[in-house]
């Protein structure tokens, strides 16, 4: 079964840095999305992605966070200058296509800020 | 305000004994709710999509249901391997993708 694949399982970076977080979607997919969780909280919507550009973004996702795909396959979030704040889970999702279509989650980049 | 409501937060069955979580909304519009459930470490793992009220779905034990203002999951005789935590998330409004989560129920089955 086809499922959406994140790298690293986990990060460890030091405050201040930036980091780069990776995603291979489902294939045929076109619509992608990040979210994060932090620790003993909700899942929380950070961006999603369509046709290379923004479609939607929360509060959360402000200047110190990017998106981009960089080529056919990958689909990556960039937080720069990263606070201890950041330290959560990340997770990827796609789906075919917009509206109630569900949309499947990778298992996730668990970001340490030191 | 909360857009949703899980309860309880944790649930804790003897294998077989069936039980219902419940999953309240308060958005306008609803495009469509989804129930995932979520392993230690894993991401959310896609159960099923609900439309409009009076809807149902089921799979294996799992029934979902839906009504103006709640969605119910019912376990029917869970076993241990039903152990997870069940997320129910809402999207709501024409043009928007983004889903929002509930907290999740904590669902523990013993043998």
């Amino acid at each position: 079964e086809p499922e959406v694949t994140q790298t690293p399982s986990h990060q460890v970076t030091q405050m201040g840095q930036e980091v780069i977080l990776r995603c291979v979607p489902i294939s045929n997919h076109l619509y992608f999305y990040w979210y994060r969780q932090i620790l003993g909280q909700k899942v929380e919507f950070l961006v999603s992605f369509y046709n290379n550009e923004i479609s939607e973004k929360s509060e959360i996702f402000d200047d110190q966070f990017s998106v981009e795909r960089p080529d056919g396959s990958n689909f990556t979030l960039k937080i720069r200058s990263t606070k201890l704040e950041d330290s959560a889970m990340y997770f990827c999702a796609s789906s075919e296509v917009q509206g109630h279509q569900p949309q499947h989650f990778g298992d996730g980049t668990r970001l340490s800020i030191l | 305000e909360d857009q949703v409501t899980q309860s309880p937060e944790a649930l804790r069955l003897q294998e077989g004994e069936s039980s219902s979580l419940n999953c309240s909304y308060t958005v306008s519009g609803l495009r469509g709710l989804f129930w995932y459930r979520q392993d230690p470490g894993k991401g959310p793992e896609f159960l099923f999509t609900l439309y409009s009220a009076g809807e149902e779905k089921e799979k294996e034990r799992l029934k979902a249901t839906l009504t103006k203002k709640e969605s119910f999951l019912h376990i029917t005789a869970p076993k241990p391997e039903d152990s997870a935590t069940y997320l129910c998330a809402v999207q709501e409004g024409a043009g928007f993708q983004k889903l929002v989560f509930g907290t999740g129920t904590r669902l523990l089955v013993s043998p």
